[in-house]
């Protein structure tokens, strides 16, 4: 079944303690991606990346960190986390098909992380 | 503004039409779409709509595209309770990456 794993799903942690989100995808896609989704605003990314060791700067980026050593996993990283960053996280994952590109996301079922 | 914009409660009474529209804001977007989020899930893709159409319909679902007023709307022919859900829609903005999201309409379906 093809599917975007994310763990944990629920997370509740304090401030400044390191903590890993990690997200694996099995349809071998080429771009994988993190958003963060709170009330209002919609889905906001945060980083993505297009391939193996290429990642880039999504909208929002400060406080986080990733990592793609694999085509498969997309791991995110808060450093130091923050009560601002209490929110539900989502990973995706999307490949290019046809000439024109459209992009359709695959979407893991989210972690909710609270930062105390 | 930068913003895609969409009203974010809709309720419907079981076997109406519903209709979540969406007011997007790149002229040049190529792809527009429709994702639906089910309590406790992720998001899916309902349906999507390319920039050089008018109009999508798949079986319940008709999207209408107004690229003259960047406006977008999803209609659900005889909702069902199963459609409960929260509705975004999307803007394909400035590359394949470019994904900008509205904050979502709730929708409740009541019998």
């Amino acid at each position: 079944e093809a599917q975007v794993t994310q763990n944990p799903r629920y997370l509740i942690t304090v401030t400044g303690k390191k903590l890993t989100v990690t997200c694996s995808q099995n349809m071998n896609h080429e771009y994988m991606s993190w958003y963060r989704q709170d009330p209002g605003l919609g889905l906001r990314q945060i980083y993505y990346s297009m391939n193996v060791e290429v990642t880039d700067k999504g909208d929002v980026p400060e406080g986080y960190k990733v990592s793609r050593k694999e085509k498969r996993n997309f791991p995110l990283i808060l450093e130091s986390p923050s009560p601002n960053q209490t929110s539900l996280y989502f990973c995706a994952s999307s490949s290019p098909t046809g000439g024109a590109s459209k992009n359709i996301q695959y979407f893991g079922a989210g972690t909710r992380l609270s930062v105390l | 503004g930068e913003d895609v914009e969409q009203s974010l409660f809709l309720s419907v009474r079981e076997g109406d039409s519903s209709v979540i529209n969406c007011t997007y804001t790149d002229s040049s977007s190529t792809y527009l779409y429709w994702y639906k989020q089910e309590p406790g899930a992720g998001l899916q893709l309902l349906t999507y709509i390319f920039s050089n159409m008018d109009m999508k319909q798949d079986q319940r679902l008709t999207v209408l595209l107004n690229k003259k007023d960047k406006h977008l709307s999803l209609r659900i022919a005889d909702t069902q309770t199963g459609d409960s859900a929260i509705y975004f829609c999307a803007e394909q903005r400035g590359g394949y990456n470019k994904l900008i999201f509205g904050a979502g309409t709730r929708l409740a379906v009541h019998p």
